[in-house]
């Protein structure tokens, strides 16, 4: 089946770091989906991609959607806390499905 | 988005027993779909659940162990059939309001067989 392939597998750094993560994969998505989840919750939708080459920002976190379509990545600006949790990049398939890289998990020191 | 709710959100089960998961959207979806994460790892998908008829299955997972229902546009239930460890995992339900566009999670239900 397709794979992502998503890295780092996990950061630690320090409050007001820039962090940046991404994802290849060897085959072309024509959609491409960030998603953040926390200790006891399901994952939640951070930003949404479409278009090849298509750069999207949501506050301190831009993604980008690659020219190739076989990868993305995300980047969080000025870390805070709170950005604590697993990263997960998803590659949308025929009827709707998704398929996610293993995840990020991000640690961030005050 | 939609709102979600899942229930339970979460469990502790005897082996060989089963337990049904229920997904309540606020709102009518075409598309709903059961994920699981195992523990420490990403998301699955089951299968997607088809409204009036029968579920589709991905690869490795059958309706025998896991049957699921879709009565109306707004519900679902998974059931995790004759349970073992091996199932304990975080089960979530999941809508995509339209064809080809971004989905939404449920806060899963964590259940652990013992």
């Amino acid at each position: 089946g397709q794979q992502l392939n998503q890295s780092p597998q996990s950061m630690f750094i320090q409050e007001g770091e820039d962090v940046s993560m991404n994802c290849t994969s060897s085959s072309i998505f024509n959609t491409w989906l960030w998603y953040k989840q926390e200790p006891g919750e399901g994952p939640v939708l951070l930003i949404a991609l479409y278009k090849a080459g298509e750069l999207t920002s949501n506050g301190r976190l831009t993604a980008q959607f690659g020219i190739t379509r076989k990868d993305s990545f995300l980047n969080i600006s000025a870390s805070i806390p709170s950005d604590v949790g697993i990263y997960f990049c998803a590659g949308l398939l025929n009827g709707n499905k998704l398929v996610f890289g293993a995840g990020t998990i991000l640690r961030v020191k005050s | 988005s939609a709102v979600i709710s899942q229930k339970p959100s979460r469990d502790i089960c005897q082996r060989g027993t089963s337990l049904t998961i229920q997904c309540q959207v606020d709102s009518q979806v075409t598309m709903m779909f059961w994920y699981r994460q195992q523990p420490g790892q990403s998301l699955t998908l089951i299968a997607t659940a088809n409204q009036g008829s029968e579920a589709t299955y991905e690869s490795g997972f059958v309706i025998d162990k896991f049957p699921i229902s879709r009565p109306n546009l707004t519900f679902s239930t998974l059931t995790v059939s004759n349970m073992s460890p091996e199932d304990s995992s975080i089960y979530l339900c999941s809508v995509a309001p339209r064809q080809d566009t971004e989905a939404f999670f449920g806060q899963g239900t964590r259940l652990t067989v013992v």
